[in-house]
């Protein structure tokens, strides 16, 4: 069985850096054509992708985020990190990381974690 | 970007059909989940019309085109919640989400 969680902080400040940690379980990120992506969704609004990491290391980000993205893995621990700077009020949302393989569900992600909201205010 | 109209309408035991449109979907597999009030998104459909283990056979996707479509037969209050859909846009090498739609049962 699959399962993802989400964790960091609930509350940040604006222009502070945002590090959510993804630890996961029931597969590994070492397996061919698996990922982890970060998904966001500000209150009443729609999905947002953020970012997505593979098994071989392959990163992909948002082009309207990307200057502000960092996601990394760390398969000993089973967990991956996404790094968000300079946060601003916009960016309240619940923060989603959820499970891909392309070999099984193609562009899907078939997982997903239970989600963290994240409030940006001084 | 992919285009969902913001609601549909549908009453008990009918058919709700739910869109999903963008110009640049060209033959990139369309997926689709459901997200009920306070839940995380759970995927209903993926590859266009595929449904993974556990989701119900009057749950079912199509694709024509450029516009992917959900269909839920003998649609129950069970499944009021919101619906997105979601591609991988080759161009802007992104993952990318319909706006969604959220479906009420009257």
């Amino acid at each position: 069985q699959i399962t993802l969680k989400e964790s960091g902080p609930t509350l940040v400040k604006p222009t502070q850096t945002l590090t959510l940690t993804c630890t996961f379980s029931g597969f590994s990120l070492t397996t061919s054509g698996v990922g982890v992506g970060w998904i966001r969704q500000p209150p009443g609004k729609a999905l947002e992708w953020l970012a997505l990491i593979y098994f071989n290391d392959d990163k992909r980000y948002s082009p309207s985020l990307k200057s502000r993205l960092t996601i990394t893995k760390d398969t000993s621990k089973n967990q991956v990190v996404l790094t968000m700077t300079n946060m601003d009020p916009v960016d309240t949302a619940t923060f989603y990381c959820a499970h891909k393989s392309i070999t099984v569900f193609g562009d899907a992600f078939d997982t997903w974690g239970q989600g963290t909201m994240v409030t940006v205010s001084s | 970007e992919l285009t969902q109209p913001p609601s549909v309408s549908v009453s008990p035991g009918q058919t709700a059909s739910i869109t999903c449109s963008g110009e640049k979907l060209g033959d990139k597999y369309v997926c689709w989940y459901q997200q009920k009030p306070g839940q995380s998104p759970q995927l209903v459909i993926y590859q266009d019309r595929k449904r993974p283990s556990g989701i119900p056979e009057r749950i079912s996707g199509s694709r024509s085109g450029k516009t992917a479509t959900l269909t839920i037969s003998g649609t129950q209050a069970m499944d009021e919640a919101d619906y997105y859909c979601q591609a991988w846009d080759d161009f802007t090498a992104q993952v990318v989400f319909g706006g969604g739609t959220k479906l009420t049962v009257l």
